[in-house]
Order: C-alpha cells, then structure tokens, then sequence
C-alpha cells in the first residue's frame, strides 16, 4: 500500500501557542487528503477534508478557524491547532487517497498534548 | 443515513482459536468496505478491500470478508489467530457519490489470550 507520513508524531505545548502538523503522501499522489482526531478507545473522527489548491470542507462543529488546512500540493497538506487548549489534547491522524472507489492510506498519527 | 455498526466492542479469544469480527452498515447506494487494523499509538492499516467481483475477499496474514448484499455485511474471520493479530479492527464504508470519504464504525477490540 502507499505510504503516508506525518510529522511530528508526538508534540506537547502550553497553552495558547499553535501547533502545525506536517501530512505527506511520499509514493503517490493524493487526490484528498483527510483530517481525524481519534480519542482513546473511540473511532476516528473526521474533522475535515482537503482537495489540493482548494479550501478544505469542514465537518459539522469543528471550527475551521481553530483547525487551520492547508493542502499545498498532491503530496502535502498541513494542519494547524490555532492558540490550542487542553480540550485539543488527542489523536490526530491524516489519511490520503486516491478518490472515490479508493481506500484510505493513513499515517502514523500525531499525539497532541496541550498543558 | 449512511452508517456503519460493529456489534462487538471487544472479543477477546485464545490463541489458535477462530475469529468473527462482525459488521453490518446501512446504505441506500452503492457501497465500497475496507477493514482496517489499528495498533496502539499508531496509524490504521488496511487490512482488506472489497470494491466489486468476489464478494470474498482475503489479506496476507489469513484474514478475510465476505460481502453479503442482503444482509449488508462485510464480516471479518479467521479461523486461527495469533498473539500478535491482538489490535483494534475498524470496519469502513465508501460511498461512490462522497470523494473517497468513508464512514467508520465504533471499532472492536480484539484481544488474543495464550
């Protein structure tokens, strides 16, 4: 299957500062690319999804002003925590693929931690 | 409504015994499923696809799915598991009208004892 990255996998911030997280499809071009937060012992969530040089479509009740994505080419998109708070502490895992009929390939997730 | 249900939030299981992860989703168009394997702290894996033709569909390490329309099923088996198959099992539904967004079900806990 393709491989997905996402950087970094771990990170823990105070506070009200913002935190980027890198997504990259590194053997394939992705049409889509999709944004989940997963808490522990739960499903993923999909909090968004992301259509290269397009604006991403937001799901109902995710703020699009505190999850910023940016989906700069085939290969990378990016979303920022925007002045995070603890309730942003979880899971947050990319996917990418390749359009409808096509499965999802995921990345390793990145573990968000806000004191 | 499109959804997707796991009916089984845990199962836990010897080793070398059989398996049945079941999932039933519901849709009023036509469907592609994936299931999915979810190790701690980590990513989701595909595990097996099933977008037409044999409605059988197996992976590498002895798991597979059958699709049954009527039923809207696409339950996961094995008929001996391993230690290491121990992990959490995602079943999803694709719609063909949704840009390869897929809906997930609540996942289940499998849980393989020696």
């Amino acid at each position: 299957g393709a491989v997905v990255s996402q950087h970094p996998s771990r990170v823990i911030c105070k506070s009200g500062t913002s935190v980027k997280i890198e997504c990259r499809s590194l053997d394939f071009q992705a049409t889509t690319m999709f944004w989940y937060r997963q808490f522990p012992k739960q499903s993923l969530m999909l909090m968004a999804t992301s259509n290269e040089g397009s604006k991403a479509t937001y799901e109902q009740g995710v703020e699009k002003d505190k999850f910023l994505i940016n989906h700069a080419s085939l290969t990378l998109s990016t979303l920022t925590v925007t002045s995070a708070h603890p309730e942003d502490s979880s899971f947050y895992i990319c996917s990418a693929a390749g359009g409808s009929g096509e499965p999802q390939f995921f990345g390793p997730g990145t573990r968000l931690t806000v004191l | 409504a499109q959804s997707v249900t796991q009916l089984d939030s845990q199962v836990p299981v010897f080793e070398e015994a059989p398996v049945e992860l079941r999932c039933n989703y519901s849709s009023s168009v036509s469907v592609y499923l994936f299931w999915y394997v979810q190790y701690p702290n980590q990513g989701l894996q595909l595990l097996l696809k099933y977008l037409s033709g044999s409605t059988l569909v197996e992976s590498i390490n002895g798991f597979e799915a059958e699709f049954n329309k009527s039923q809207t099923s696409f339950h996961l088996r094995k008929p001996s598991v391993h230690i290491s198959d121990t992990a959490e099992y995602f079943c999803a539904v694709g719609l063909y009208n949704q840009g390869g967004k897929l809906i997930f079900g609540q996942g289940t806990e499998l849980s393989v004892k020696p």
